[in-house]
């Protein structure tokens, strides 16, 4: 099975910088993606690793070290609309998510 | 990117009837699909897997008589919740991965279900 842990809430400041950590446990691995999810809504895909290392794309980069068990999203320049929930989602070798609790993100004035 | 479409986005049923989810994917064809569901303030569950043309498989504590799952085509997999009870009122997503990608899924807009 897979065991995937993320903080539950995070708060920081427009134009400042936050760090999201996400440590899994699993029983297969074929990536780990980063989802945005609003209120109501479907996720939106984020990012996607499967070799340790960083992936930037834009404000927002992801790191991943297998041998950890550990990534993390980074989020460059907020703005109020990247308030929302972030989702850690690990890939087994059959394609199939298993997702973290989420991380919801209030991004003051 | 690809896109995946759900209907109805919004339903409301009496207990005991039966409400059919369908999901579509738009401009690729998708061998295996994915049924989800999220609770309010929880993460998404998976719950099955929808492959064309064979039975899908569930997930482990997924009644299989209670969420019938058919995927008649490549670009259609239907979700139907027998016997609707209130406990079964949540969010269902819906992806699809297309295999023209290394890894990519692609979530539909999700369905509101209320049992009232």
């Amino acid at each position: 099975g897979q065991n995937i842990d993320q903080p539950t809430e995070m708060t920081a400041t427009e134009g400042a910088i936050v760090q999201i950590n996400c440590t899994y446990q699993t029983s297969g691995f074929n990536g780990l993606f980063w989802y945005q999810q609003h209120a109501g809504e479907a996720p939106t895909f984020l990012s996607y690793n499967v070799l340790d290392g960083l992936e930037e794309k834009g404000r927002f980069s992801s790191f991943l070290s297998r041998s950890k068990g550990y990534s993390y999203l980074l989020l460059k320049e907020l703005q109020m609309k990247d308030s929302a929930s972030y989702l850690c989602a690990v890939s087994d070798n059959d394609y199939k998510l298993s997702f973290g609790a989420g991380t919801t993100v209030t991004v003051r004035a | 990117g690809a896109v995946v479409s759900q209907h109805p986005s919004w339903v409301i049923c009496k207990s005991g009837t039966s409400v059919k989810i369908e999901c579509r994917s738009l401009d690729f064809q998708a061998t295996t699909m994915f049924w989800y569901r999220q609770f309010p303030k929880q993460s998404l569950m998976l719950m099955a897997t929808s492959n064309e043309g064979s039975k899908a498989t569930y997930e482990q504590g997924v009644e299989k008589d209670k969420f019938l799952i058919n995927h008649a085509s490549l670009t259609l997999s239907t979700l139907t919740v027998t016997s609707a009870h209130p406990e079964d009122s949540s969010f269902y997503i819906c992806s699809a991965r297309d295999p023209g990608t290394d890894y990519e899924q692609y979530f539909g807009p999700g369905t509101r279900l209320t049992v009232t």
